[in-house]
């Protein structure tokens, strides 16, 4: 595609509830990486995958947190039991090889915990 | 741990003044400092980029300019306009690395 597409673009769920965030990579970026902004602060990196693996996913604030990436595209980010403290903006970044130039950033998943 | 501490966390300009946002990092190993801009609702898109082999860019109205020294970069921007109200974020990088760290933002208010 054009840019990086994620969705749902707003996602509101109770406290407890799993939810699922989706991105869709630029055609060809091997690279992909999910990154957490939550309101007043910077970019926290959350998990860098090649391909479909994962090399790093030293981000991951606990193990309710999880992705995966097949196709070497579409990426699922998911979050068992969510909590308050994870109401944030889930940003998605693709780029054609693995280095911190060259990112393109979705427009992002803002999550709302209630 | 912040790597990179971002200053101010706002600012408000007069159209045509000039916005200045001041970075500062710690790991000397950094060699890739880039700016994103942020509009609302919208991911970060990057703005203008620096290594460490010179000490100031200029893009348009927009300038790095950068100290080794002292681990500090600093974005300016010229002539500020009301479209450059956003939200802007300096980050580094090791160019063989694949992370950005990024500072904590700078919200950027151009009145008309």
């Amino acid at each position: 595609g054009a840019g990086v597409s994620q969705s749902p673009s707003n996602k509101v769920t109770e406290k407890g509830k799993d939810v699922e965030l989706r991105c869709d990579p630029i055609s060809g970026h091997t690279a992909l990486y999910w990154y957490r902004q939550r309101l007043g602060q910077g970019l926290e990196f959350l998990i860098y995958f090649q391909g479909n693996s994962a090399p790093d996913k030293s981000g991951l604030p606990s193990d309710r947190f999880s992705a995966e990436r097949t196709g070497e595209s579409v990426s699922t980010l998911t979050i068992q039991r969510t909590q308050q403290e994870d109401s944030a903006v889930y940003l998605c970044a693709s780029s054609l090889i693995h280095r911190g130039y060259g990112y393109t950033f979705g427009s992002g998943t803002r999550l709302t915990v209630v | 741990q912040q790597q990179v501490k971002q200053s101010p966390q706002s600012l408000i300009v007069q159209k045509g003044g000039i916005s200045i946002i001041n970075c500062a990092y710690e790991n000397t190993a950094f060699d890739y400092f880039p700016w994103y801009q942020q509009f609302p609702g919208k991911g970060p898109a990057l703005l203008i980029a620096i290594r460490p082999d010179v000490s100031e860019k200029k893009e348009g109205r927009f300038t790095i300019s950068f100290n080794k020294s002292a681990k500090q970069f600093s974005l300016h921007i010229m002539d500020s306009q009301p479209g450059d109200s956003a939200t802007y974020f300096c980050a580094a990088s090791r160019s063989n690395d694949y992370k950005l760290s990024f500072g904590a933002g700078t919200t950027v208010t151009v009145r008309a």
